[in-house]
C-alpha cells in the first residue's frame, strides 16, 4: 500500500512569513494527525482529525497555526506568521478509524523540515 | 494520565553486540504498543506492533516483548550494525490515544 505522503520535504522561510504543508494519508484511513517535532524532542500532537472533524487541537497555537481536512482525505497545516521557534519537523500520520479496544497502528510520512530564519 | 518512559536515553555499543531497549508505561490499559525508529530529520518508521493480547513480536533481528501487568516492553536487537544507529521510540495506544515515549538514541560503532 502507498504510504503517507507529505510535501514539501524541506522549507526555509523568514520569520513573519507564512508557510503551508500538505499531507495525503493512506487510503481509507479516517484518522489523521499532525505532529511537531523540535530537534532532540519527541513528537508533539498539534491536531487530530477523524474524517473532516477535529478530535483534538488542544496543543495547536491557534493564533498562528491552522489546519483543515475539508473532504476527509488530504490535509493542510498552515503557519502564519512564522516565528523562529516554529523551526521543527512537521510530521503527518494516519490510522484506521479508532475503535474501542483495538487502536490500529500509526503510519507516518517522511515529514517536512521547516527552518525559520 | 499515561506516561511512557524509555531507558536508557542514549546508548553507544560496538558493532555485533546484542542490546535491549526498555519502555515503561504507567497505565496498563493499552490496546497496543508500537516500536518506531527515527533517523535524524526524518519521519518515523514502524518496526513492530504488539497487540495487548500478545506477548511478543519478531521481525528479523528485532524482537519486542510486552508485559502489560508490569507496564513494560523491551526491544531486543541482535547482532547490532552501524545501520541500526537511530532514535527508537515506543508508542502506546489506548483510551488516551497515542502516547510517545521519551526515546532512546542508539549509536552502533563500526
Amino acid at each position: 500500500e502507498a504510504g503517507v505522503a507529505q510535501s514539501p520535504r524541506y522549507k526555509i522561510i523568514e520569520k513573519r512569513q507564512s508557510v503551508a504543508f500538505w499531507c495525503n494519508p493512506i487510503s481509507g484511513h479516517a484518522t489523521l494527525y499532525w505532529y511537531q517535532q523540535i530537534l532532540g524532542q519527541g513528537p508533539k500532537l498539534l491536531i487530530q482529525f477523524q474524517n473532516n472533524g477535529v478530535v483534538d487541537d488542544s496543543q495547536l497555537p491557534k493564533d498562528r497555526f491552522s489546519a483543515e481536512r475539508l473532504k476527509g482525505v488530504d490535509s493542510t497545516l498552515k503557519i502564519q506568521p512564522a516565528k523562529l521557534e516554529d523551526s521543527a519537523v512537521y510530521l503527518c500520520a494516519s490510522s484506521e478509524p479508532l475503535r474501542t479496544g483495538d487502536n490500529s497502528p500509526l503510519h507516518f510520512g517522511n515529514g517536512t523540515r521547516l527552518t525559520v530564519t | 494520565k499515561q506516561e511512557v518512559t524509555q531507558i536508557p536515553a542514549a546508548l553507544s555499543v560496538p558493532e555485533g553486540e546484542n542490546l535491549v531497549l526498555n519502555c515503561s508505561f504507567t497505565d496498563s490499559a493499552i490496546y497496543n504498543l508500537q516500536w518506531f525508529r527515527q533517523d535524524p530529520g526524518k519521519g518515523l518508521t514502524s518496526l513492530l506492533l504488539i497487540q495487548s493480547s500478545q506477548r511478543e513480536q519478531t521481525s528479523g533481528r528485532l524482537n519486542a516483548s510486552l508485559d502489560k501487568s508490569s507496564g513494560r516492553s523491551t526491544l531486543y536487537i541482535a547482532a547490532s550494525q552501524p545501520g541500526d544507529s537511530a532514535t527508537y521510540l515506543c508508542v502506546t495506544s489506548g483510551t488516551y490515544k497515542y502516547i510517545f515515549g521519551t526515546g532512546t538514541r542508539l549509536k552502533v560503532l563500526a
